[in-house]
C-alpha cells in the first residue's frame, strides 16, 4: 500500500524568494514519485517525475525535486517564485510492476505568491 | 502537448437525471482513468479502463459506470444523479513512458453541481 502526505495545505512565498513545497511517501515497494501542478479551472500537468534514474530531478518551469529514500520524502523546490507559479500542487506515488499505473495523490499544497 | 478533452466542463442538474460526462484522447492511449476530486482533499481513483471493452472499478467506490468501446473515448454516466455527486471529475489517459512507469495526461475536468 502507498501514501503520500503533504505537509502544508497552503505554502505562501514573496515574489523571487525559494519555494519549498514538502512531500513524504510511504510504499512497500520503491516507489515512482511525481510532481503535478494545477492552475485554477484547469486539470492537473506533469512538472516532474522520479524513475530511480537520478535522485535529483529537473521537471518544467524551473522546478526541481531531490528523491531521498532515508527520509522517504521527494520535496519541491524552485530557487525563485514567479507570480505565474501560482497554482495548487500535489504530489503523487505509485508502485512498480503490475500496479504501477494506480497513482495515489496528497491533499495538495496551494502556492500563493505574494508581489 | 497532451490531447485530452472532457465535455461538459460545468454542468449544474437537478436530482434524478441522467448524465453522462465525456472524456476523448487523441494520442493514441490504451489506458484511461476517471478520478474525483473534491476541494482540499486528494483525488481518487473511480474507475480506469486498460483497453477496449477492459474497466475495472477504483479505489474509491462510486455508483457511476463507464463503457470502452473505442479507445479514444470513455464516457462516465450516472443514472440517477444525487447532490452526494457534486465534485470535480477528471480524465486522464497513459502510455508507458519506457521508464518503466505510466505518465498519465489530465483533461480539464468536469465539475458537476446536483441540486
Amino acid at each position: 500500500a502507498q501514501s503520500v502526505t503533504q505537509l502544508g495545505s497552503h505554502v505562501s512565498v514573496s515574489e523571487g524568494a525559494l519555494v519549498l513545497l514538502r512531500c513524504n511517501y510511504s510504499s512497500s515497494v520503491p516507489p515512482y514519485l511525481f510532481w503535478y501542478v494545477q492552475y485554477p479551472n484547469q486539470g492537473l500537468q506533469l512538472l516532474l517525475k522520479y524513475t530511480s534514474a537520478a535522485t535529483l530531478v529537473k521537471g518544467i518551469n524551473g522546478f526541481e525535486a531531490e528523491f531521498k529514500k532515508s527520509e522517504t520524502s521527494f520535496h519541491l523546490t524552485k530557487p525563485s517564485a514567479h507570480m505565474s507559479d501560482a497554482a495548487e500542487y500535489f504530489c503523487a506515488v505509485t508502485g512498480r510492476g503490475g500496479s504501477n499505473y494506480k497513482l495515489t495523490f496528497g491533499k495538495g499544497t496551494l502556492l500563493t505568491v505574494n508581489p | 502537448e497532451a490531447d485530452i478533452y472532457q465535455t461538459p466542463r460545468y454542468l449544474v442538474i437537478g436530482t434524478g437525471k441522467k448524465i453522462t460526462l465525456e472524456c476523448s484522447q487523441t494520442m493514441g492511449h490504451d489506458k484511461m482513468y476517471w478520478y474525483q476530486q473534491d476541494p482540499g482533499m486528494e483525488l481518487h481513483l473511480i474507475h480506469y479502463s486498460y483497453g477496449v471493452n477492459s474497466t475495472e472499478k477504483g479505489d474509491l467506490s462510486s455508483e457511476s459506470t463507464v463503457s470502452r468501446i473505442r479507445t479514444e473515448h470513455f464516457p462516465l454516466t450516472l443514472e440517477s444523479a444525487r447532490p452526494s455527486h457534486t465534485s470535480q471529475y477528471l480524465c486522464a489517459s497513459s502510455h508507458p513512458s519506457g521508464q518503466g512507469s505510466d505518465t498519465q495526461y489530465f483533461g480539464p475536468g468536469t465539475r458537476l453541481t446536483v441540486l
